[in-house]
């Protein structure tokens, strides 16, 4: 897996766009972007994958650069119950194993 | 929407002693894994599992680890005899085809004692 950097925390205001950025310079050509998040000791639940367009689910919208090197996660709107880490992460399709991170402490604040 | 359920969700044992944690998998998927978390630490790969056999495994397991899926929906993780550094919470997850997400279960908290 190629190694994610991830900002240790933010916060954001209720009902705002939450930005989380991920940079992943090092990444392969065949690796995709998974975005998984973990409340307080919950199974991590995944977010949203993609390789190189930008993506949007029912969660969340993934924005890759062209380069791939970085990308960001985006909450249209946050709610408290989006407190939260969040984990980038690069893996290929056929990789039998996630590596996670330290991830970053999102804190929506009212 | 589709669970995984692990159960129990929490388990105290004697150190030395054998403990199993269960899962059962969303019943099309084809990939299964084993992740752990010690308190305050990172999410940690422990082994996949894939076609009744291990695709992977981390140097976390070692041979007091095993895995099994005896019946075709239950996915077991075995540990032969427990050390208190054991101790951490162990979530199984699934995947229907590999480049998909997981899908993580809720988690049992091992507890050795």
């Amino acid at each position: 897996d190629a190694k994610t950097t991830q900002p240790p925390s933010m916060d954001c205001a209720e009902g705002r766009a939450a930005n989380l950025p991920c940079n992943h310079s090092t990444i392969s050509g065949n690796e995709y972007v998974y975005w998984y998040r973990q409340i307080h000791s919950q199974g991590p639940q995944y977010i949203i994958h993609g390789l190189k367009n930008n993506e949007t689910n029912e969660m969340a919208s993934l924005i890759i650069t062209e380069d791939r090197k970085s990308s960001t996660l985006i909450l249209p709107h946050a709610t408290l119950r989006d407190t939260a880490v969040y984990y980038c992460i690069a893996a290929s399709a056929n990789a039998g194993k996630s590596t996670f991170g330290d991830g970053t402490t999102l804190t929506v604040k009212p | 929407e589709p669970e995984v359920t692990q159960t129990p969700s929490h388990q105290v044992t004697q150190m030395g002693q054998e403990v199993i944690l269960r899962c059962v998998p969303i019943s099309n998927h084809l990939y299964f894994y084993w992740y752990r978390q010690i308190l305050g630490q990172k999410v940690e790969f422990l082994v996949s599992f894939y076609n009744n056999e291990i695709s992977e495994k981390s140097e976390i397991f070692d041979d007091q680890f095993s895995v099994e899926r005896p019946d075709g929906s239950n996915f077991t993780l075995k540990i032969r005899s427990t050390k208190l550094e054991d101790s951490a919470m162990y979530f199984c997850a699934s995947r229907v085809l590999q480049g998909y997400g997981y899908t993580f279960g809720s988690g049992t908290r091992l507890t050795v004692v």
